[in-house]
């Protein structure tokens, strides 16, 4: 079955200083890897995706992400935080679709790490 | 994102109520979603559709249903509410003919059943 697990509720950095959030997966095929992001009082809205190719993703906002095959994780970073990078961070993983009615094409998303970067 | 859209944004009602949430998207996707964000707990899938005609419960289906009435939108009934289903609820899109099938989400409404 497919999961994703992001081992901490909550990370605190100083601004100016690099940020990981990380996040491990499970899944029994080719996974395809995204990372969301959720302010106070809005929708998630997308940061980057890995699907194959260069295991280092870049994405929005300077946020990156690396894929390690061998680890199964995702780790999002970003290499200086600014306070305005505060909010709830989610992973998120699926298998490769196999076609129209497939359960295999639904997103499975970890708990969310909150990320709080202070001045 | 202003291209998919949920009405109410907020909503109080009481206990054995029914209450419909209703999506709206202007992206053109066929796949679209509803999940429901509880503290601590992540997103969980309630239902999805694939299209029109292709309904399907995700891993929280009780106490909820859905209607398709069309591309564009997917409506969300608690035909029952009761207070554990006091949470924010929020609606996707996705393009299955993308390179990934990345989903877009909706502002979420707030629902609160007391």
């Amino acid at each position: 079955a497919q999961s994703v697990a992001q081992p901490e509720d909550q990370v605190n950095v100083a601004e100016g200083n690099p940020l990981t959030v990380k996040c491990t997966y499970s899944v029994s095929g080719n996974p395809y890897l995204f990372w969301y992001v959720q302010y106070p009082n809005r929708g998630l809205q997308f940061l980057l995706k890995y699907i194959t190719g260069d295991n280092l993703v870049k994405g929005s906002y300077g946020f990156e992400a690396e894929f390690n095959k061998s680890q199964t994780s995702f780790h999002l970073k970003k290499p200086s935080a600014l306070v305005s990078d505060s909010a709830l961070y989610f992973c998120a993983v699926r298998e490769v679709d196999r076609g129209r009615g497939s359960t295999l094409g639904r997103l499975y998303f970890g708990r969310g790490t909150q990320l709080t970067v202070w001045p | 994102d202003a291209d998919v859209t949920q009405t109410p944004r907020n909503r109080i009602t009481k206990t054995g109520k029914r209450i419909m949430l209703e999506c709206s998207q202007t992206k053109g996707h066929d796949r679209m979603y509803w999940y429901r964000q509880d503290p601590g707990l992540g997103l969980r899938l309630i239902y999805y559709s694939f299209d029109v005609k292709d309904i399907n419960k995700g891993e929280i289906s009780d106490g909820y249903s859905v209607s398709r009435q069309a591309q564009a939108k997917f409506s969300l009934s608690l035909e029952s509410a009761i207070p554990n289903q006091t949470a924010l609820y929020f609606c996707a899109t996705s393009d299955p003919t993308g390179s990934s099938d990345e989903q877009y989400f909706g502002p979420g409404t707030r629902l609160t059943v007391t």
